[in-house]
């Protein structure tokens, strides 16, 4: 069965440090992956996508960055991070094509408070 | 972009059937219709998805009127643990480079009480 992983849980930064989450899938190949923000009492957000290693696609302009170094592995950066950039980060899977890419698996998601 | 409404939120109790309801009119040809359910703190978990008439599995049920312009959540007996927000997505094309998404809005918050 596929899994998705996501570290950390929990993270508090100060305002212009840099930011990496990792997000990693088992049991698939070929996935799409997705990066998604929530903020509080709000819907998500998708920030990047990928169909592909090094395939990355950003939906919002901003000071985050997203890389895909192998097919199962989605990181999420910022190299100084803004009060802003708070939320719930979610990453999630899908199988390519339609409408398996409507059926998205997310991970447990990290919590980030910048200060 | 196909637009989903749905209500804000929902009030019921243990052992009710729940139907959540959400309309989008401007859905195209070929989107289909998602639906996930978010609780507190975690990653929202697919329920279920169709395309037109009816789709059934063992969490709930999906009614998609012939015009597709809206579509029909079924939860049958809910529990407490039903509790939850309810999103209902249409996929659309409009990727940046191409692709599909799925757009979240702020979905239905169900309430399930005793």
């Amino acid at each position: 069965s596929q899994t998705i992983h996501q570290w950390p849980a929990t993270l508090v930064q100060p305002v212009g440090s840099p930011l990496s989450l990792e997000c990693t899938v088992e049991g698939t190949s070929n996935p799409n992956l997705y990066w998604y923000r929530q903020a509080a009492g709000r819907g998500l957000q998708l920030l990047f996508y990928s169909v592909g290693i090094g395939q990355i696609s950003s939906e919002v302009p901003q000071n985050l960055s997203a890389s895909r170094p192998q097919d199962r592995q989605f990181i999420l950066s910022s190299k100084k991070l803004l009060l802003s950039d708070s939320g719930f980060y979610l990453c999630a899977w899908s199988e390519q094509g339609v409408p398996s890419v409507y059926e998205q698996y997310f991970g447990p998601g990290t919590r980030l408070t910048v200060t | 972009l196909a637009k989903t409404t749905q209500p804000i939120s929902m009030d019921s109790y243990e052992g009710q059937e729940v139907n959540i309801t959400c309309s989008h009119n401007n859905i195209a040809t070929n989107d289909y219709i998602t639906w996930y359910q978010q609780f507190p703190s975690q990653g929202p978990r697919f329920i279920i998805q169709g395309y037109k008439t009816k789709v059934t599995n063992e969490v709930a049920s999906l009614f998609i009127p012939a015009d597709r312009k809206s579509s029909t959540l079924s939860l049958p007996r809910v529990s407490l643990s039903d509790t939850a927000v309810y999103y209902c997505l249409v996929g659309d094309e409009g990727l940046t480079g191409g692709g599909n998404k799925l757009t979240f809005g702020t979905g239905t918050q169900l309430k399930v009480e005793l």
